[in-house]
């Protein structure tokens, strides 16, 4: 179990450019989540994936954000022409399949993050 | 829509003494609660979860009570140490295909 494995961990880039964040989760776990961490608040969800599929994108998430997982493995999640409100760490966390009540499905295992800041 | 308040103030406590954390949310209760633990420039780490019908889960030094009745979790940290100073952030489960909902988080800070 190495963990779940987020790249880069800093990214500092200029307003209007764009970015691309990886995760590699943890590699039995189906399901895949990202969250946007902005200083003093909890991980805001983005959205997430079950394998391949994306399931929902919380309306955080705006037209410049797309996020994809091919082949139901590792996923990115790009920001276009970034602004300065951009500026956030971006959590990625998976979870392992589990059936009906399972607790296990559950409990979600976090990734460092990636923080972003756009000057 | 659901809300979800933490004490936003820090908790200074002795090394030895118990921290206790509440977790407030304003609608629904969920499925299942979750504690996580988070150390600066890292990302959260499980601790605990508690089920809608469960009343207490303890695991070594940590405690978690659930009471749906009043919508609130209390976390608690018994015998702290040093190494217990983190954020604590309170999750609800918001959905089947375990989507979290986190609160702001509650620091701790456990001075010898």
């Amino acid at each position: 179990d190495t963990g779940v494995s987020q790249n880069p961990r800093h990214k500092i880039t200029k307003r209007g450019q764009n970015v691309t964040f990886r995760c590699d989760p943890i590699s039995e776990h189906n399901r895949l989540y990202w969250y946007r961490q902005t200083l003093g608040q909890g991980p805001e969800f983005l959205t997430y994936f079950q394998n391949e599929a994306q399931l929902e994108k919380s309306r955080l998430l705006s037209d410049r954000f797309s996020a994809e997982r091919p082949k139901g493995s590792f996923s990115t999640l790009e920001i276009q022409r970034t602004e300065q409100g951009d500026s956030a760490m971006y959590l990625c966390a998976s979870s392992r399949p589990g059936t009906g009540d399972s607790i296990t499905k559950n409990i979600q295992y976090f990734g460092a993050g990636t923080r972003l800041s756009v000057l | 829509s659901q809300k979800i308040e933490q004490n936003s103030e820090a908790l200074n406590i002795q090394e030895g003494k118990t921290a206790t954390l509440t977790c407030n949310y304003t609608n629904y209760s969920p499925a299942y609660l979750q504690w996580y633990r988070q150390d600066p420039g890292r990302g959260p780490v499980f601790l605990l979860l508690i089920r809608e019908n469960e009343k207490e889960k303890r695991k070594e030094r940590l405690k978690v009570t659930f009471d749906t009745t009043l919508k609130q979790s209390l976390f608690h940290i018994t015998a702290s140490q040093p190494a217990d100073s983190a954020t604590y952030l309170c999750a609800l489960l918001r959905d089947s295909w375990g989507k979290l909902q986190f609160g702001a988080g509650t620091q701790v800070v456990v001075t010898p």
